[in-house]
């Protein structure tokens, strides 16, 4: 069965420009959710999809955003990029979440530089 | 907010040793709690969950558990150099005003194992 998958792997971009990443789930799994890691603040909650709607966001600007489809594929988009925003974005999917069925299992991530 | 706390290390430990890797948690409903690996440029890997009381063995891993005390250890036998990573502690917890559930990472431990 094939992994989470993630692009772009690595890309660089220029403050105030914006960005849009890509994840596609383990197959049959619904929640999708992203992650922003730094070395300063660890793993960071971003948001979590399931079955196209957003069900759980974390405490980021609203420059952050996400989507789901149909197929459970995932996009997050992040505009008038700031420096502060190089990081590594992991992507991660579990079949549904929940209390104890939440194990989720990380795409390779996308490394974002922004200078 | 909830939190997970992590001693970030370095911790540093011979070859063929025993590693222990703790993790202490702020919500006391919290059901299930996740072990992952990460090597340095890399994305985490999952290496044990754990839900109920006790310990729970998975080769030369042991993931212990102690809701009363809110606390989660990973114990390493052997410990081989090709352990030395970060070890982050994820534990699942509702959140009130979603209604869903979401995974808090702690900042991770950077283990060495030194041969």
């Amino acid at each position: 069965k094939a992994g989470v998958t993630q692009t772009p792997r690595y890309l660089i971009k220029t403050r105030g420009q914006q960005v849009t990443l890509s994840c596609s789930p383990i197959s049959g799994h619904r929640s999708v959710s992203w992650y922003q890691q730094t070395p300063g603040q660890g793993l960071q909650f971003l948001f979590e999809y399931f079955s196209e709607t957003q069900r759980n966001k974390g405490n980021f600007p609203g420059r952050f955003s996400g989507r789901q489809f149909s197929n459970s594929r995932s996009e997050m988009n992040v505009s008038t990029l700031e420096l502060g925003d190089s990081a590594l974005y992991l992507c991660a999917s579990s079949p549904s979440g929940g209390p104890s069925g939440n194990t989720i299992y990380f795409g390779e991530g996308s490394w974002l530089t922004v200078v | 907010q909830k939190e997970v706390e992590q001693n970030s290390g370095p911790l540093s430990v011979p070859e063929g040793a025993i590693a222990s890797l703790n993790c202490t948690y702020s919500d006391r409903v919290s059901q299930s709690f996740f072990w992952y690996r990460q090597y340095s440029g890399k994305s985490p890997e999952l290496i044990m969950s754990i839900y109920s009381n006790g310990d729970k063995e998975d080769g030369r891993f042991t993931a212990q558990l102690n809701k009363a005390s809110q606390y989660v250890s990973l114990l390493i036998r052997d410990s081989q150099p090709s352990d030395s990573a970060t070890y982050l502690c994820a534990v699942n917890h509702r959140d009130s005003g979603a209604g869903s559930y979401q995974l808090t990472f702690g900042k991770g431990t950077k283990l060495s194992v030194i041969p």
